[in-house]
This record gives C-alpha cells, sequence and structure tokens, in this order.
C-alpha cells in the first residue's frame, strides 16, 4: 500500500507570502508510462474538493497560476506564490495509482 | 459541462446498507470513469473504489473489499455506490467523481458531487 505523508499539516500564512506543501510517497510515483500521477485537491469550508494539479506539475483549467506543483520519484510539492484569503481550505495530495490520500494540510490566513 | 448530482441525505441502522447514487447531467461517464470518495466528520478524504484508468474493472480499497459495490449505468447515466454491514464509523459525507483521462492526460477527479450524508446510528 502505498502511504502519502504531508507537511506542515497546518499552515498560517500572510496574504502575499508564498506557502508550499510537501508530499511524501512511501514508494516511486513514476508508472511503466514515464508519467508520475500525483494530484492535489483543495476542499473549502463546506464544498466538495476541487482539483488544482494533475500528473505532478499540470494546473487544472481556471486554477490561478500562483499555484504550482513539482517533484519526482517520492517526493512532490505545492507551491503558492503569493497567498490570497480565497485559498484558505483543506489541501490534499493524491496518488493516482492506488488512489491514496495525504492527510490533508489546513491553510489558515493570519 | 457535466454536474454530478447524487441522492440525498439517509439515515440507517447499523448492520443494514445504504445505496447512494450519482448521476451525470450534461454528460456521460463513457470514456472516463468514476470514483467514491468518502469523508468522515472532521476528517480527511478516503478513497473508497471506483473505475479508474489502471485498472480494467472497478477496483475497490482493501479496506472495504466484501462490503462495497460500484455499477455505473450508462443508459441512465448514472453510478451507484452501495456499502453494506454499515457501522458507527461508516457515518461520514459520501462523495462521487468522474474520473477524466484523455489519449494524452490523466486528469484525476475533475467533477465531483455534492455529497451525501450517510449517518448511522441504533
Amino acid at each position: 500500500e502505498i502511504v502519502l505523508t504531508q507537511g506542515p499539516l497546518s499552515l498560517s500564512v500572510t496574504p502575499g507570502q508564498p506557502a508550499s506543501i510537501s508530499c511524501n510517497s512511501s514508494q516511486s510515483l513514476l508508472h511503466s508510462d514515464g508519467k508520475s500521477y500525483l494530484f492535489w485537491y483543495v476542499q473549502k469550508s463546506g464544498q466538495s474538493p476541487q482539483l488544482l494539479i494533475y500528473e505532478v506539475s499540470n494546473r487544472f483549467s481556471g486554477v490561478p497560476d500562483r499555484f504550482s506543483g513539482s517533484g519526482s520519484g517520492t517526493h512532490f510539492t505545492l507551491k503558492i506564490s503569493r497567498v490570497e484569503a480565497e485559498d484558505v481550505g483543506v489541501y490534499y495530495c493524491m496518488q493516482g495509482i492506488q488512489h491514496g490520500f495525504g492527510q490533508g494540510t489546513k491553510l489558515e490566513i493570519k | 459541462q457535466v454536474q454530478l448530482v447524487q441522492s440525498g441525505a439517509e439515515v440507517k441502522k447499523p448492520g443494514s446498507s445504504v445505496k447512494v447514487s450519482c448521476k451525470a447531467s450534461g454528460g456521460t461517464f463513457s470514456s472516463h470513469g468514476i470514483s467514491w470518495v468518502r469523508q468522515a466528520p472532521g476528517q480527511g478524504l478516503e478513497w473508497m473504489g471506483g473505475m479508474i484508468p489502471f485498472f480494467d474493472t472497478t477496483h475497490y480499497a482493501q479496506k472495504f473489499q466484501g462490503r462495497i459495490t460500484i455499477i455505473t449505468d450508462e443508459s441512465t447515466t448514472t453510478s451507484y455506490m452501495e456499502l453494506s454491514r454499515l457501522r458507527s464509523e461508516d457515518t461520514a459525507v459520501y462523495y462521487c467523481a468522474r474520473e477524466a483521462m484523455d489519449s494524452d492526460h490523466y486528469y484525476g477527479m475533475d467533477v465531483w458531487g455534492q455529497g451525501t450524508s450517510v449517518t448511522v446510528s441504533s
């Protein structure tokens, strides 16, 4: 079973400042097709989760370019270049091979 | 633009079963997959099962094997998730989500239902 470990579990950021969330996998997420299947989702209060990033680094349609994903193998990162108030929520990484989620990282505004 | 509309809240007794539906409007599931994810109160997301790109058939998380059945009826563009032998720990919000893919990319779960609350209580 692939286990994803996120860090930190909570984050308090001043608007306009950057934020970074790590996601470490217990096994490589590199598939035999040469792609890594790591996704990022955000769940805002009272809402269904929303897709942010697919295949490690591709922003989903409509996602602001202040969001970026990177990484390879077992180490992945979601970065927000300048946090805005609307970014408040819980961020989850998910591996697409066995479909497990990380524990979630709660982002708050200072 | 496809939307996923789920059935309403349920209250169930321990030991019983629940069946939650997820209807696609404005589109179909064909050429895509469907996953079911749940979230217990105050907890994170937990993938339960679904039709995902790396498997030819519906695949279930080991934790739910033997208790869960997911079927998709293309004629009505509706997916169903049935969970049996319910216990109090199954109290959660259950989501369906479309697994989107094309020849170039696997986009992940790009469209989500609104969630269905299931309460298991005696």
